[in-house]
């Protein structure tokens, strides 16, 4: 059975503190995910990765970091967290596919971040 | 640049009905592919339904049909016979294969409530 670990389903921080989100997947996929999901907004991509210690910024990566370190785990990090950063956080990974066949993403069961 | 649009916030229908939820695209890459995934209040993100750009029928998965009008770059999915369990929201979501790098770009989404 596939699987995408986050390591926390709720998370409640302060403002100004430094945030690891962390997300562990057992298929030997070599893309991974950060996605915020906020009401109205849908899932808004922040960093992706393609391979260990390659990152690309998605379409919000302001106040954001990531670290690949190893194949299976993807970090999360918030340098300075903020009120407004208070979200859903989904994890997602996906083979990497250089046709048009099937190639979905399988996520984590989400952290819900509230910063105050 | 890759883009989902999802009109619909919500949608409503009643048991053993079929429903429609809109899903349009815009891209300039010939070579793409349509997703679909469920969220259920739990917050898992399941995935429903897959279709490429090059696919010459539309995908149909149980319940789960998309109705793909590659013309009017439309991608609607389709639930025949609603369930009590459908109510969630759900997610197109699109890959470009040629310039989109891996990423998966989603839409705002659209929450079903079926009704008795």
């Amino acid at each position: 059975d596939v699987k995408v670990t986050q390591s926390s389903r709720y998370l409640v921080k302060r403002t100004g503190e430094k945030v690891f989100l962390e997300c562990v997947q057992d298929m030997d996929h070599e893309n991974m995910f950060w996605y915020r999901q906020d009401p109205g907004l849908g899932l808004r991509l922040i960093y992706f990765s393609y391979d260990v210690k390659m990152k690309e910024k998605g379409d919000i990566p302001e106040g954001y970091s990531v670290s690949r370190e190893k194949k299976e785990r993807f970090s999360l990090i918030l340098e300075s967290a903020s009120t407004n950063q208070t979200s859903m956080y989904l994890c997602a990974s996906r083979i990497t596919g250089r046709t048009n066949k099937n190639t979905e993403a399988f996520f984590g069961q989400g952290t819900r971040l509230t910063v105050v | 640049a890759q883009k989902i649009t999802q009109t619909q916030p919500g949608m409503f229908v009643q048991e053993k009905e079929a429903v429609t939820l809109d899903c349009t695209y815009d891209t300039s890459d010939p070579s793409y592919g349509l997703f679909w995934y469920k969220q259920p209040s739990s917050g898992e993100m399941i995935f429903l339904i897959y279709q490429g750009s090059y696919d010459q029928q539309n995908a149909t998965e149980g319940r789960y049909s998309l109705n793909f009008q590659k013309a009017r770059k439309s991608a609607n999915l389709v639930i025949s016979a609603s369930q009590l369990g459908d109510s969630a929201m759900y997610f197109c979501a699109m890959r470009e294969i040629n310039t989109g790098f891996q990423k998966l770009v989603f839409g705002t989404g659209t929450r079903l409530l079926v009704s008795p």
